[in-house]
């Protein structure tokens, strides 16, 4: 069964640092998504992605955030300049439409020192 | 704007016991909702989904009704076992936003032999 994969499974940065977080969406999915989840509490929208741009953004994906599909597979998370408060797991998902029936990856957690 | 609440955890319940976690939503009009299931050290998949009022979602021994006019979303299970032990999240599909998911705080369940 197809599945959506996120590399790698952990990151450890210094502060400051810039991190790319890489996900492999479901192939014939045209919709993707990056949430993320800090340890206990809720999971958090993070942005939206279709037909190459971005969909709808939420108030914590700011200017240190950017996305980008760099080929016909890959979908990247950027974070400009980490902060303490960014450790969190990230999450991506795809889907094959505006359902809410995401598929969803593993995660990488990110570890900023 | 649309929220989800769903009952605090964790929820501790000994195996073939039945369990209900509460989910209670506030929305404009009739969003889908979901119940999305995330194992130990896994990410998160859709367990089972409702579209329209009155509808039960199903799987794996899982059932929740849409009521609409009680704003819930109520997800049940007649006999857990101890590989149901997992964070159970409520969600609902924002058509507000651009089709967010509006993800409730999460509910841990742990099921003890």
């Amino acid at each position: 069964e197809p599945e959506v994969t996120q590399t790698p499974s952990h990151q450890v940065t210094q502060m400051g640092q810039e991190v790319i977080l890489r996900c492999v969406p479901i192939s014939n999915h045209l919709y993707f998504y990056w949430y993320r989840q800090i340890l206990g509490q809720k999971v958090e929208f993070l942005v939206s992605f279709y037909n190459n741009e971005i969909s709808e953004k939420s108030e914590i994906f700011d200017d240190q955030f950017s996305v980008e599909r760099p080929d016909g597979s890959n979908f990247t998370l950027k974070i400009r300049s980490t902060k303490l408060e960014d450790s969190a797991m990230y999450f991506c998902a795809s889907s094959e439409e505006w359902s809410g029936t995401l598929d969803f990856g593993d995660g990488t957690r990110l570890s900023i020192l | 704007g649309n929220s989800v609440t769903q009952m605090e955890g964790p929820v501790t319940l000994s195996e073939e016991a039945f369990l209900t976690i509460n989910c209670t939503y506030t929305a404009t009009g009739y969003p889908s909702l979901f119940w999305y299931v995330q194992y130990p050290g896994e990410g998160l998949q859709l367990l089972l989904k409702a579209t329209k009022a009155d509808d039960k979602g199903s799987n794996k021994g899982f059932e929740a009704t849409y009521r609409k006019e009680t704003t819930s979303f109520h997800l049940e299970k007649g006999s857990v076992q101890v590989s149901d032990s997992a964070v159970y999240f409520c969600a609902l599909l924002d058509m507000d936003s651009n089709y967010q998911l509006i993800w409730g705080a999460g509910t841990k369940l742990i099921i003890k032999p």
